[in-house]
């Protein structure tokens, strides 16, 4: 098993503000991902979060718009800039170990 | 572009019953294949993985089977309790020879009910 944790664990915020969120793992790892969960929706991978580069990014998804820091192996943070109500999601961060995916408990965010 | 779909969408049960779960992908090139279980304001948990080579896994009352070349998995879950109820999650790792490490393609989802 693994332990995932991330703040906030939900929030409100304005249309046009950013929210940043953190995701603390358990053990170091060299890639955390983040996933977006919007309403009624299956999970979608934003970006690979790597130590020591570049988040990767899935096709949709930019840098501008999600942000992502990794300034060590068990930390990353993903900011969600600029919101609009469209960005009203469960956003969730997750780690490998082995072959198995494990998730934090997720960012419930709703933007008015 | 790998695709999952999970049938049914939603199901509701009476306690003590056995019930399947269907999973079904586009692309047979899977690295794995797991199931999950997904509560409310507590993520997601992992219930069974299943390599590609494997046929099947089974965790106490839990079964998961595969067939790669048909693109299908089932979940069995044996005499369901209420606390079953939870949405499950089917999701897959296509084999891209190392680049779809921890890139999961998930399905939409199973909301099952056990109703004592």
């Amino acid at each position: 098993s693994a332990v995932i944790s991330q703040k906030p664990s939900r929030d409100i915020c304005q249309r046009g503000t950013s929210l940043t969120i953190q995701c603390q793992v358990d053990s170091q790892v060299t890639m955390m991902f983040w996933y977006r969960q919007q309403p009624g929706q299956s999970l979608t991978l934003i970006a690979t979060a790597n130590q020591g580069s570049e988040a990767t990014y899935e096709s949709g998804f930019v840098i501008d718009k999600f942000p992502i820091s990794r300034p060590n192996l068990t930390f990353s943070t993903l900011t969600v800039s600029n919101m609009s109500p469209e960005d009203s999601s469960i956003y969730l961060c997750s780690k490998s170990s082995g072959d198995t995916q494990y998730f934090g408990p997720g960012t419930r965010l709703t933007v008015l | 572009k790998q695709e999952v779909t999970q049938i049914p969408a939603a199901l509701s049960v009476p306690e003590g019953e056995n019930l399947v779960l269907n999973c079904s992908f586009t692309d047979s090139a899977i690295y794995n294949l797991q199931w999950f279980r997904q509560d409310p304001g507590k993520g997601l948990t992992s219930l069974l993985l299943i390599q590609s080579s494997q046929r099947e896994q089974t965790s106490g009352r839990l079964n998961a089977s595969l067939d790669k070349s048909s693109g299908r998995s089932t979940l069995y879950i044996a005499a369901s309790q209420p606390g079953d109820s939870a949405t499950y999650l089917c999701a897959v790792t296509d084999n891209a020879g190392g680049t779809s490490y921890g890139k999961l393609t998930f399905g939409q989802g199973t909301i099952l009910t056990v109703h004592p």
